[in-house]
């Protein structure tokens, strides 16, 4: 009965391979997010889906695609993974209307 | 926009002792405030948030926080520290009508002393 659940926790991939992050909530919420966090802890939005349309997408490369197949789903899929995108992804949600955020307990993506 | 300074990369404290994490925000109107927690390989929680009326708000275990909006600041607060309160923390600023969208600060460790 986790509220937002991430899979896989762990993700060790090499170079050039796709991948894909799977996030489920299950709180009623009608919009879920993407964060990334690098190797200094430091939090960055990439993408947001309200109501399975996207809101925010903050600079990512094209290289990374989410998909919301409603809006208790938000799936992240990398193509062409690069050493640059190791670091630890975090989905969360939230009600639309400023509440705080619910996150999910990340997924570390390692790339040899 | 919005932004977030967190001055205290990391803290030592001695179990006990009293804490307070600094937060610094930047935002024209009065912007939703949140502190986040950390743990070692976890997810974050919220711990509190601030979205309007009293200035000094209360979260969970047992922390506060308070809006000072002369000084931009929403500082956490806890009287006696725990052992198990080391960890990581994070203040996030908001701001109405932009899509949910929150700025995080760089966050502040905390370590606590036995």
């Amino acid at each position: 009965d986790t509220a937002v659940s991430q899979t896989p926790k762990y993700l060790v991939t090499q170079m050039g391979n796709d991948k894909s992050i799977k996030c489920e909530q299950n709180l009623g919420h009608d919009t879920m997010y993407w964060y990334k966090q690098d190797s200094k802890k430091f939090l960055k939005i990439m993408f947001s889906y309200n109501n399975k349309e996207l809101i925010i997408n903050e600079t990512a490369p094209n290289r990374f695609s989410p998909k919301s197949p409603d809006k208790a789903h938000l799936n992240l899929h990398i193509n062409s993974l690069e050493l640059g995108d190791s670091a630890v992804y975090f989905c969360a949600s939230s009600h639309t209307g400023g509440d705080g955020y619910t996150f999910g307990s990340g997924t570390r993506l390692t790339v040899v | 926009a919005q932004s977030v300074t967190q001055p205290d990369i990391h803290i030592t404290v001695s179990e006990g002792a009293s804490l307070e994490l600094r937060c610094n925000y930047s935002y024209g109107a009065t912007p939703y405030l949140f502190w986040y927690v950390q743990s070692p390989g976890q997810g974050l929680q919220l711990l509190l948030k601030y979205f309007s009326g009293d200035t000094l708000v209360q979260g969970i275990k047992g922390f506060e926080a308070e809006f000072k909006r002369s000084q931009s600041s929403f500082n956490l607060r806890k009287p006696s520290v725990h052992w198990s309160d080391a960890a990581e923390y994070f203040c996030a600023v908001g701001a109405p009508n932009t899509g949910n969208q929150f700025y995080f600060g760089t966050g502040t460790s905390l370590t606590v002393i036995p």
